[in-house]
C-alpha cells in the first residue's frame, strides 16, 4: 500500500523567512503534483513533476523531485501572507491508469 | 470557461435515501476522479475513469459507485448512504499524466 507523508503538518513562520515542506512515499513513482487549498476552497494546481531531478519554480515557490530518494520537496523563499494556505502533495503510482494518494497536507500560516 | 462543476454544492440527507452528485468537464478530458476529504485524512481517492466506460476502484470505493457514458460527465451515486459517508467531495478531470482540475467540492451530510 502506497504511504504518502508530509512533513511538517503544521508550519507557523514570519514573513520574510525561507522554508521547506518535505513530501515522502513509500513506493517508485516518477509523477509527483502539489496543489494548494485555501481554507473553504477546492484545490489548486501547483506543480507537475515528471521526472527524477524536475524542479519547477513560481513565484516564491521551487518544487524538486528525487525519485531515488522518493521525496519531493516544496520550498518557501521570503514568504508572504498570501502563501498561507494547506499544500498537499500527490502521487500517482499506477503506470496503467491514473491512482492517486495525496499526502495528508501541510497547513502554513505565514504572520506580518 | 474551462471549468468542472458539481452539483449540488452542499447535501442534507438521511440514511438510506439514495443520492447523486453530479460533476461534468467542459475541456474534454479523459481522466476523471471523485475524491473525499476528511479532517486530518487529506484526499482520498474513491474512484477514478480513463475514458468513457472505463472506471476503477481508488482507495475507498465501498458505499460508492460510479458511470461515465459520456466523456463529459462522472456522478457519484450513494445507493444507501450512511453518515459515515459525510464528507466533503471533491471531483477533478485532467489529461492523461497532467496536473488535474478540481471542481468547487459538495460538502454532503447523511443525518
Amino acid at each position: 500500500e502506497l504511504k504518502v507523508e508530509q512533513n511538517p503538518l503544521f508550519l507557523s513562520m514570519q514573513e520574510g523567512k525561507n522554508y521547506t515542506i518535505y513530501c515522502n512515499y513509500s513506493t517508485t513513482s516518477d509523477r509527483l503534483y502539489w496543489y494548494r487549498q485555501d481554507p473553504g476552497k477546492s484545490l489548486e494546481s501547483l506543480f507537475v513533476l515528471l521526472s527524477n531531478g524536475a524542479v519547477k519554480q513560481e513565484g516564491r515557490l521551487m518544487a524538486s523531485l528525487d525519485t531515488k530518494a522518493r521525496l519531493s520537496t516544496l520550498h518557501i523563499t521570503a514568504a508572504v501572507h498570501d502563501l498561507s494556505a494547506t499544500y498537499f502533495c500527490a502521487v500517482d503510482w499506477d503506470n496503467y491508469g491514473q491512482n492517486f494518494v495525496f499526502g495528508p497536507g501541510t497547513r502554513l500560516s505565514v504572520l506580518p | 470557461e474551462a471549468q468542472v462543476t458539481q452539483n449540488p454544492r452542499y447535501l442534507i440527507t438521511v440514511t438510506g435515501k439514495k443520492l447523486t452528485v453530479t460533476c461534468s468537464q467542459n475541456m474534454n478530458h479523459e481522466y476523471m476522479s471523485w475524491y473525499r476529504q476528511d479532517p486530518g485524512l487529506g484526499l482520498r481517492q474513491i474512484y477514478y475513469s480513463m475514458n468513457v466506460e472505463v472506471t476503477d476502484k481508488g482507495d475507498v470505493p465501498e458505499g460508492y459507485k460510479v458511470s461515465r457514458k459520456e466523456k463529459r460527465n462522472f456522478p457519484l451515486i450513494l445507493e444507501s448512504p450512511s453518515p459515515n459517508q459525510t464528507s466533503l467531495y471533491f471531483c477533478a478531470s485532467s489529461p492523461t499524466y497532467n496536473e488535474q482540475f478540481f471542481g468547487p467540492g459538495t460538502r454532503l451530510t447523511v443525518l
